[in-house]
C-alpha cells in the first residue's frame, strides 16, 4: 500500500536553529499538507499546499515557517529560527483530491533544545 | 471537531465486546467526517469516513454512525481486540483543505 514517508523520525535542535523537516507524498497525489501535535494534544492544521502554492494556512503557521515542493517528489517544512514550543510531533499527509481521506506520514518528533 | 458532554477522553472495554466512541462536531456545515487511529509514535491512520448525506457506514468491524441534527459521529468497533489499543480521533473536514481533529479518545482493551 503507498505510505507518505518523513524524514528524520526524530530531530533534536538547539532553540534558534533551523530545521526542514522532510516529506515524501504518495506519487499520484496532489494535495499536501503539514499537522503537528504537541504531545498529549490533538492534531492541528498548519498549512495547506495545492499546485504548486499555499492553499491555506493556520495562525500557527507564521513568518518562520515555509514550505516548499523543490522537486517532483519531495514537500518540505522549514522552520526558521526554532523556539522551545516549537517541540512537537510533525505530521505530512496528501491526498489525491478534494474531500477525500488523507493518507498521514509516521511523523517527525521535533525536540528543541 | 469539539468535545462535548458525550466525549469521554478515555475507554476501557474488555476483548471481546463492542466499543463506542463518540464525537461531537462544531461545524454544521462541514460535509465529510472521518475517523482515524492513532497508535503510540505513529501517525493518524485511516479507519473509515462518512459524508453528510449518510447517516451510517459500516466497515470491517467498525461502523460510524452520524446524527446531524445534534452533530454527532460514533464509532462502534465489534469484538474489540488488543490491537486496537489505540487513540482514535474524530476529524471533520471544515472546507476542501484541512481537517479540524476533536481531543480524542484513548481505547485500552483489557484481556
Amino acid at each position: 500500500e503507498p505510505e507518505v514517508t518523513q524524514t528524520p523520525s526524530h530531530q533534536v535542535t538547539q532553540m534558534g536553529q533551523e530545521v526542514i523537516l522532510r516529506c515524501v507524498p504518495i506519487s499520484n497525489h496532489l494535495y499536501f499538507y503539514w499537522y503537528r501535535q504537541i504531545l498529549g494534544q490533538k492534531v492541528e492544521f498548519l498549512v495547506s499546499f495545492y499546485n504548486n502554492e499555499i492553499s491555506e494556512k493556520s495562525e500557527i503557521f507564521d513568518d518562520q515557517f515555509s514550505v516548499e515542493r523543490p522537486d517532483g517528489s519531495n514537500f518540505t517544512l522549514k522552520i526558521r529560527s526554532t523556539k522551545l514550543e516549537d517541540s512537537a510531533m510533525y505530521f505530512c499527509a496528501s491526498s489525491s483530491g478534494q474531500g477525500k481521506g488523507y493518507t498521514f506520514g509516521s511523523g517527525t518528533r521535533l525536540t528543541v533544545v | 471537531g469539539e468535545s462535548v458532554g458525550l466525549h469521554l477522553p478515555t475507554l476501557s472495554v474488555q476483548e471481546g465486546d463492542n466499543s463506542i466512541i463518540n464525537c461531537a462536531y462544531s461545524n454544521s456545515a462541514s460535509d465529510y467526517f472521518i475517523w482515524y487511529k492513532q497508535e503510540s509514535g505513529k501517525g493518524p491512520q485511516f479507519i473509515i469516513d462518512i459524508r453528510s448525506n449518510m447517516d451510517k457506514r459500516q466497515g470491517q468491524r467498525v461502523t460510524v454512525l452520524l446524527n446531524k441534527t445534534v452533530k454527532h459521529l460514533s464509532l462502534q468497533i465489534a469484538a474489540t481486540q488488543p490491537g486496537d489499543s489505540a487513540v482514535y480521533f474524530c476529524a471533520e473536514q471544515l472546507d476542501d483543505y484541512k481537517l479540524s481533529f476533536g481531543a480524542g479518545t484513548t481505547v485500552t482493551v483489557r484481556a
